[in-house]
């Protein structure tokens, strides 16, 4: 069976400092590992994923993940966070055959002035 | 761009009714699922669903939970007679292949008085 552990449940960090948010999964097949965003009473949003290739994935935002098949890590970082990266954030994994998504229990991330 | 739709955005029903969630895929998505968020929790998979049947389902999805793709656009959960415990933000989720990118909706909050 496939599970996901966010290790931190919040993380509060100042504006333009750098963050990681860490995510381990465990799994004994080959996965699919993703991070979703959620803002405030919004829905999930797909913010970065790893599917194959090159273990380093980027998102449009500034955000990175890299994909550590030895340590089962695919932790989040930022170099420099702003006011708006306020969010839920949630790793998951998929093994790719049936599509599910296992989420961990998600960081919040607070970013203050 | 497309985007998964779901109505209403908020059901408040009262404890041993009947509701269904109603979801628009993106159109040209294949596979389809349905999860929920309790309030403080992590997001939880409740099923899949891929040509007109039922791919995979977890312990949560019992007898009292259905889904159907009743046309070519829309694809439902109905929980039949509601338990307090029911009340949670349900999402669907739409992908074009299995294990890819699942595109989610806003989101569904159910109440159960």
């Amino acid at each position: 069976a496939q599970s996901v552990t966010q290790l931190d449940s919040q993380v509060p960090v100042f504006e333009e400092a750098p963050v990681e948010l860490r995510c381990n999964y465990s799994s004994s097949v080959s996965v699919y590992l993703f991070w979703y965003v959620q803002y405030p009473n919004q829905g999930l949003q797909l913010l970065l994923k790893y599917l194959s290739g090159s273990t380093l994935v980027e998102s449009i935002n500034g955000f990175e993940a890299e994909f550590n098949k030895s340590q089962t890590s695919f932790h989040l970082r930022k170099p420099s966070v702003h006011i708006s990266d306020t969010a839920e954030y949630f790793c998951a994994v998929s093994d790719g055959n049936t599509g599910k998504l296992i989420f961990g229990q998600g960081t919040t991330l607070q970013v203050k002035p | 761009e497309p985007e998964v739709t779901q109505t209403p955005s908020h059901q408040v029903t009262q404890m041993g009714q009947e509701v269904i969630l109603r979801c628009v895929p993106i159109s040209n998505h294949l596979y389809f699922y349905w999860y929920r968020q309790i309030l403080g929790q992590k997001v939880e998979f409740l099923v899949s669903f891929y040509n007109n049947e039922i791919s995979e389902k977890s312990e949560i999805f019992d007898d009292q939970f259905s889904v159907e793709r009743p046309d070519g656009s829309n694809f439902t959960l109905k929980i039949r007679s509601t338990k307090l415990e029911d009340s949670a933000m349900y999402f669907c989720a739409s992908s074009p292949v299995p294990g890819g990118t699942q595109y989610f909706g806003p989101g569904t909050r159910l109440t159960v008085l």
